[in-house]
């Protein structure tokens, strides 16, 4: 089955740093761009980053929300998926969801469960 | 800037049928986009991708009584027979050269 489970949220202080994690099975996670997409508490979606896959470099892109506070990362021979969440503000409480970018084009196709993270002193 | 625009809100009743819209801003009506359900307390579900010539390939497992259509810069979902658990929010969602993720607002259908 194909699959992406994300963990690691939790409850943190503002200015305070998380990690999340999101294991993939069921498919060759190393062939594909994965995603992390957010959602705040009854709002829409909002992308937050990306990399793309070893035939690409692992280079990566941010939203502007976040950038230089979150590291994406990856590790193929694990099928993990990482996200480094630094300098954490209220706003950035939300569930976060991972998600596989199909090959052949830039739809997300397979979404994750979602890790909820508050922020909140 | 590429904004994908989406009603807030729809409704329709058990058994018929609804097509919600997706509209690109001006400058990108040739973009693909996807579809993507979310029912209540769950994750986001991929229903498919769809084209500016409507043709569309739809996730696993999604049932034929979603379909996708295009005209101009709009893309519509079709829902028939419309069933208590396609209550839900959707959403559409394109990318393209330097652009990574954009999705619209979404749309809440209600099943009366």
């Amino acid at each position: 089955e194909v699959q992406l489970v994300e963990s690691g949220g939790g409850l943190v202080q503002p200015g305070g740093s998380l990690r999340l994690s999101c294991a993939a099975s069921g498919f060759t996670f190393s062939d594909h761009y994965m995603d992390w997409v957010r959602q705040a508490p009854g709002k829409g979606l909002e992308w937050v980053g990306r990399t793309r896959n070893k035939a690409n470099s692992y280079t990566t892109e941010y939203a502007a929300s976040v950038k230089g506070r979150f590291t994406i990362s990856r590790d193929d021979s694990k099928n993990s998926l990482y996200l480094q969440m630094n300098s954490l503000k209220t706003e950035d409480t939300a569930v976060y969801y991972c998600a596989r970018r199909e090959r052949s084009s830039g739809a997300f196709d397979i979404w994750g469960q979602g890790t909820m993270v508050t922020v909140s002193s | 800037q590429l904004v994908l625009t989406q009603s807030p809100s729809a409704s329709a009743s058990l058994g018929a049928s609804v097509k919600l819209t997706c509209t690109l801003s001006s400058g990108h009506s040739s973009y693909a986009i996807a579809w993507h359900q979310q029912q209540p307390e769950k994750g986001p579900r991929y229903l498919m991708k769809l084209n500016s010539d409507g043709s569309h390939s739809k996730g696993d497992g999604i049932p034929d009584r979603f379909s996708g259509s295009s005209s101009g810069a709009e893309r519509y979902l079709t829902i028939s027979s419309l069933q208590s658990e396609d209550e839900a929010d959707y959403y559409c969602q394109t990318w393209g050269t330097g652009i990574h993720g954009v999705f619209g607002g979404g749309t809440k259908l209600t099943v009366l």
